[in-house]
């Protein structure tokens, strides 16, 4: 089966644009997880999805921020406008809970703010 | 709220020295699972453990997870140069949210 998939794999985009970064889950996992990770730090929690649902959105950093998974399937996340402490690395993850809880992380998306 | 906590943040080894992280959570967790991430790569799990005092080997890796299921730790055998990488632990934290957490990471350098 595909993996988690996102796009871009790279994006640079000056202070005070909007970037929209997508992603892909496995086919069947209901469950969707954004993290950053900045400067070989921590890999921080963003939101969790189930379906089309938020089930957490505690680790949004502020409303710049903008996530959504129309349907359930691919999600976007998307900053507007971007401020250069936005900048990482910005995992999915997808799990399916009914076979195990193993998380299956994509490629991610580099984020820089110029 | 919730938080794992990993010590170290960073470990030098020669290669063939052995390396262990620890991992430890401030409540009782249900399980916990561990990641390697590869420098410029993705967190790739490794394992999961479940069961209190569960130990689990994989070749030179051994992992357990402590009586109280409050800490684990991931121990490697005779380092080589292909173990270089960052070691996440991660937690499920239920309730409502089933919200998976990740340590703060332990970054192994090997020199050969």
């Amino acid at each position: 089966e595909a993996g988690v998939t996102q796009f871009p794999s790279h994006s640079v985009i000056e202070k005070g644009q909007t970037v929209t970064l997508r992603c892909d889950p496995i086919s069947g996992h209901d469950n969707l997880y954004w993290y950053r990770r900045v400067m070989g730090k921590e890999i921080k929690f963003l939101l969790h999805f189930v379906k089309e649902s938020k089930q957490d959105e505690s680790g949004m950093p502020n409303n710049r921020f903008l996530a959504e998974r129309t349907g359930g399937t691919y999600s976007t996340l998307k900053v507007q406008p971007a401020e250069l402490e936005d900048s990482g690395v910005y995992f999915c993850a997808s799990i399916r809970y009914s076979l195990n809880t193993e998380a299956f992380f994509g490629q991610g998306t580099r984020l820089t703010v110029v | 709220g919730q938080q794992v906590m990993q010590i170290p943040q960073y470990q030098h080894v020669q290669e063939g020295e052995d390396f262990t992280t620890y991992c430890n959570s401030s409540t009782t967790l249900s399980n916990i699972q561990w990641y390697k991430q590869r420098p410029g790569g993705h967190p790739v799990f490794l394992i999961q453990l479940v069961k209190s005092g569960e130990v689990k080997k994989q070749k030179r890796l051994t992992f357990q997870f402590g009586e109280a299921k409050k800490n684990s730790s991931l121990h490697i055998t005779a380092t080589q140069t292909t173990d270089v990488g960052t070691y996440f632990c991660a937690a499920i934290y239920g309730g409502a949210t089933n919200k998976l957490i990740f340590g703060t990471g332990t970054l192994l350098a090997v020199q050969p």
